[in-house]
């Protein structure tokens, strides 16, 4: 692994099933975060974790939970996903809180 | 919701040519303010981070301004070449530490 792996590189996904997103980093960078990308809108922030243990909310939280049991791993469930979560999921680490970031190359997800 | 916006939304120019883009942001609460190249079918690479008023960075043929009074930053590619063809991003990143990204210029090089 070198930098960010995100899995799966795409998903088709029937509306209210549950699915979970990987993300895993190994420069043992302190934040990381879950973006959605939408044609139109850019980037929009999902959740974040400024160090293991701790998430927060980003501004477009409903329907997304996440966790932090470790500084590596940061997955991104919808419990229950609906057509509208259609898009590029991209996950990003950082050294620290508000520093540069590194991307992974992102899950482009259909609900169907 | 913070309003980061970027100008054009695409752009298509010769081989060659020099050409030049914006990012616009709030002027209060500033931090930095940093750029992304993303190609197709890639995720977005860090290009330059910029923190003072004034400042001016550059990466070989590609050079960025910032100014944080009126919040706007100029991102410059001298001499365009088909390789340059991506998506530019910019990001404000606030003194609470939160980034609101721009939607991106789309440059297309023509050989």
């Amino acid at each position: 692994i070198a930098g960010i792996t995100q899995a799966p590189t795409s998903q088709i996904l029937a509306a209210g099933r549950r699915m979970t997103l990987r993300c895993t980093q190994d420069m043992r960078h302190n934040a990381m975060y879950w973006y959605r990308q939408d044609l139109g809108l850019g980037l929009r922030l999902i959740h974040y974790s400024n160090t293991a243990g701790t998430t927060g909310k980003g501004e477009v939280p409903d329907g997304y939970s996440v966790s932090r049991a470790n500084t590596d791993d940061f997955p991104l469930t919808l419990a229950s996903a609906v057509p509208s979560q259609t898009s590029v999921y991209f996950c990003a680490s950082s050294e620290r809180t508000g520093s540069g970031y590194t991307f992974g190359s992102g899950t482009r997800l259909t609900v169907v | 919701i913070l309003n980061v916006e970027q100008s054009p939304q695409s752009l298509h120019v010769q081989e060659g040519d020099s050409t030049n883009f914006t990012c616009s942001f709030p002027s209060s609460n500033f931090y930095a303010l940093h750029w992304y190249r993303w190609e197709t079918a890639k995720s977005p690479e860090a290009l330059f981070v910029m923190t003072l008023n004034g400042d001016e960075k550059k990466k070989g043929r590609i050079s960025a301004t910032l100014n944080t009074k009126e919040g706007y930053s100029y991102l410059y590619i001298k001499g365009s070449q088909p390789e340059d063809s991506a998506t530019y991003l910019c990001a404000f990143r606030n003194t609470g530490n939160q980034f609101y990204f721009g939607t991106g210029t789309s440059l297309t090089v023509i050989p």
